[in-house]
């Protein structure tokens, strides 16, 4: 069974200027989740979909970054622009949802840097 | 105070040692707990559930104690492939998950 994909998995930027990460979660994982994680820390979400429906932005910022989720499968995440604070691992994971929420499955992370 | 709290480590123990890892949290209405495993510049792989009457996985146990919001991880006869950062997990009914920050372990031959 094919993992959580995506790219790129670098990406290198200098500031004000836009990216965009892509995500294509396990087959018939109706729940999407993008995190950000900075170095010694642990992921922190930045949104939840369930199918195409984002269900929880709270940590997102609105101001630049922007996600959707078309057709309840891919999913794109987009910054723009960028700024220097904005250097983390990206990182994608997907679950069946509800009580299962917790068994998450990680893709290998887009590692971006802002200079 | 973090709603998920871990000791950050790190922790240094020779093989073969046992080491045992601690998380609290501070909203009683979690439901459910994990442990994930995340090596040097990895993603995090999800590791075990963490029960009430506790469940364990060859070597490694897991703790839940409901009444002092604390969970644990228990790793037996370490191994040099244990060296990771071990993440707790607190999931609220499916609707929200937090993450803690992680506690290194370095295992030593």
């Amino acid at each position: 069974e094919a993992g959580v994909v995506q790219s790129p998995r670098y990406k290198i930027i200098e500031k004000k200027q836009p990216v965009a990460f892509w995500c294509n979660p396990i087959s018939g994982h109706n729940t999407l989740y993008w995190y950000r994680q900075n170095l010694g820390q642990g992921p922190e979400l930045l949104i939840r979909y369930e199918n195409e429906e984002a269900v929880d932005d709270s940590q997102l910022p609105k101001d630049r970054f922007s996600a959707e989720r078309l057709k309840g499968v891919d999913s794109t995440l987009k910054i723009q622009p960028a700024e220097l604070g904005d250097s983390a691992v990206y990182l994608c994971a997907s679950s069946l949802g509800g009580l299962a929420g917790g068994w998450q499955y990680f893709g290998p992370g887009t590692r971006l840097t802002v200079t | 105070r973090k709603e998920v709290e871990q000791d950050p480590g790190p922790f240094n123990v020779p093989e073969g040692a046992t080491v045992a890892f601690n998380c609290t949290y501070s909203n009683s209405a979690s439901q459910s707990f994990f442990w994930y495993r995340q090596d040097c510049r990895k993603e995090p792989k999800l590791l075990m559930s963490v029960y009430s009457s506790g469940n364990e996985d060859g070597r490694f146990t897991a703790q839940l104690n409901r009444a002092s919001q604390y969970i644990s991880l228990l790793i037996r006869d370490s191994k040099l492939s244990d060296s990771a950062t071990y993440l707790c997990v607190v999931n609220l009914g499916g609707f929200k998950t937090i993450f803690g920050a992680g506690t290194r372990l370095f295992v030593k031959a």
